[in-house]
């Protein structure tokens, strides 16, 4: 039982460059999401899926789209990439009142 | 608006008892509890919900008081394994959280021998 899994585990981009983070879960979960960690800021919100075909935006949206064809995938495209977006970001599922599983996340550079 | 957490960083001795508290301006519906090791994800300690009791897993407990929007994370008679980042995430009033939590900035713990 691989739980959520995230790739890739690192990532060097330049300014203006694109890229999608994957993320896979294979729990049946209903809710995914996507959020960014850095320094002393804590986990972020970027968007969020409560079920195939839904999603809304989070806290920090801007510069990042998503997509849920399936329950299992939801991955976050960076469209052109910027060093403010340098951070860790980290995919979870969950479903109604349960805890978030956390993938191991991708540290993302963008230079 | 993002939970504050208290203190920022906390250093021990194995053995001794530490409190982390997480307050939020907004009324909350549950409060979870997080540890994240360095260059890991972060781990799930515990959930609080509203008219919910103390919960408590081994020597990690932890209170939730609705009416002050506070919750705190006791750790009892350290040991050098809970050393980490400690996360509180809150979900708004209103039921159920789809995986939109909203987290402090977080508490370094440091247990040394």
């Amino acid at each position: 039982n691989a739980g959520v899994t995230q790739t890739p585990k690192f990532q060097v981009l330049k300014t203006g460059q694109s890229m999608t983070l994957q993320c896979a879960q294979d729990m049946n979960h209903e809710y995914m999401s996507w959020y960014r960690q850095d320094p002393g800021m804590g986990l972020r919100l970027i968007h969020y899926s409560v079920g195939a075909g839904i999603t809304d935006q989070g806290e920090v949206p801007n510069g990042y789209n998503v997509s849920r064809s399936t329950t299992e995938d939801f991955p976050l495209r960076l469209l052109s990439a910027a060093p403010s977006q340098t951070s860790v970001y980290f995919c979870a599922s969950s479903y109604i009142g349960s805890p978030l599983h956390f993938g191991n996340g991708t540290r993302l550079t963008v230079t | 608006q993002q939970p504050v957490q208290s203190p920022q960083a906390v250093i021990l001795r194995e053995g001794e008892d530490a409190v982390i508290n997480c307050s939020s301006s907004k009324a909350l519906y549950s409060v979870h509890w997080y540890r994240q090791k360095h260059g890991e994800a972060p781990v799930f300690l515990m959930i609080l919900l509203k008219g919910g009791e103390q919960k408590g897993h081994d020597k990690i407990s932890a209170s939730f008081n609705e009416k002050k929007q506070q919750s705190s994370l006791y750790l009892t008679a350290s040991q050098l394994s809970y050393s980490g980042t400690y996360f509180c995430g809150t979900d708004p009033a209103g039921g159920t959280s789809y995986g939109k939590l909203t987290f402090g900035q977080g508490t370094i713990l440091t247990v040394h021998p």
